[in-house]
């Protein structure tokens, strides 16, 4: 177990829909992260928050946002959804700041869009 | 800018067979360097890491040196088992910086 949460662990939605997924970090990590996993693509970095604040953006669609919340836990909202976003998100958190520490990683989030 | 490389999958070796996984980085500055485990159905589990040239990294029989030279962390095993048989990723943080640079993951299967 990384101590990373996410939820919840699969979701059926239709195109055009709005989903929220949840991660909530190991205790006392300050940074969280978001991927994106395809087949084809594979591991895609979304974006990194740290302590509440935007980091670190990757290869986010605009339909896609995130945020953190006071207590550090981390929602990434997907919206108008297609069928290529069908993949596995995953969460992962560290403690942050410029060490070379690594990151630990949630189970994921299953989204199928159909 | 960062990326990583890493051999095409996949791999498939019989049981004590030796595990070779290449990973080559292309990156500014001196970046650490992980390797990480995806078992089916699994989030990404850290296998080892290395934080500056010359390390070794090591677990569960596993082994990765930071070559700087040529830009390469390879992954080895001596005597691979059945429940090694996963997805394998390389990637690479940038010491001033956060986010992490993964390789597109080599899949092995050991069978008996």
């Amino acid at each position: 177990d990384s101590g990373v949460t996410q939820t919840p662990k699969h979701l059926i939605t239709a195109t055009g829909q709005r989903v929220t997924l949840r991660c909530s970090p190991r205790s006392g990590d300050l940074s969280v992260y978001w991927y994106q996993q395809s087949l084809d693509q594979g591991l895609q970095f979304l974006i990194q928050y740290y302590n509440g604040e935007e980091r670190a953006k990757g290869n986010i669609l605009e339909r896609f946002s995130a945020q953190q919340f006071p207590d550090l836990h981390s929602e990434l909202n997907l919206s108008s959804l297609e069928l290529g976003d069908s993949a596995l998100y995953f969460c992962a958190s560290s403690v942050g700041g410029y060490m070379n520490t690594e990151a630990f990683f949630g189970q994921g989030t299953r989204l199928t869009v159909v | 800018g960062n990326s990583v490389t890493q051999m095409e999958g996949p791999v498939t070796l019989s049981e004590e067979a030796f595990l070779t996984i290449n990973c080559t980085y292309t990156a500014t500055g001196y970046p650490s360097l992980f390797w990480y485990v995806q078992y089916p159905g699994e989030g990404l589990q850290l296998l080892l890491k290395a934080t500056k040239a010359d390390d070794k990294g090591s677990n569960k029989g596993f082994e990765a040196t930071y070559r700087k030279e040529t830009t390469s962390f390879h992954l080895e095993k001596g005597s691979v088992q059945v429940s090694d048989s996963a997805v394998y990723f390389c990637a690479l943080r940038q010491n001033t910086g956060n986010q992490f640079y993964f390789g597109t993951g080599t899949s092995l299967t050991v069978i008996p």
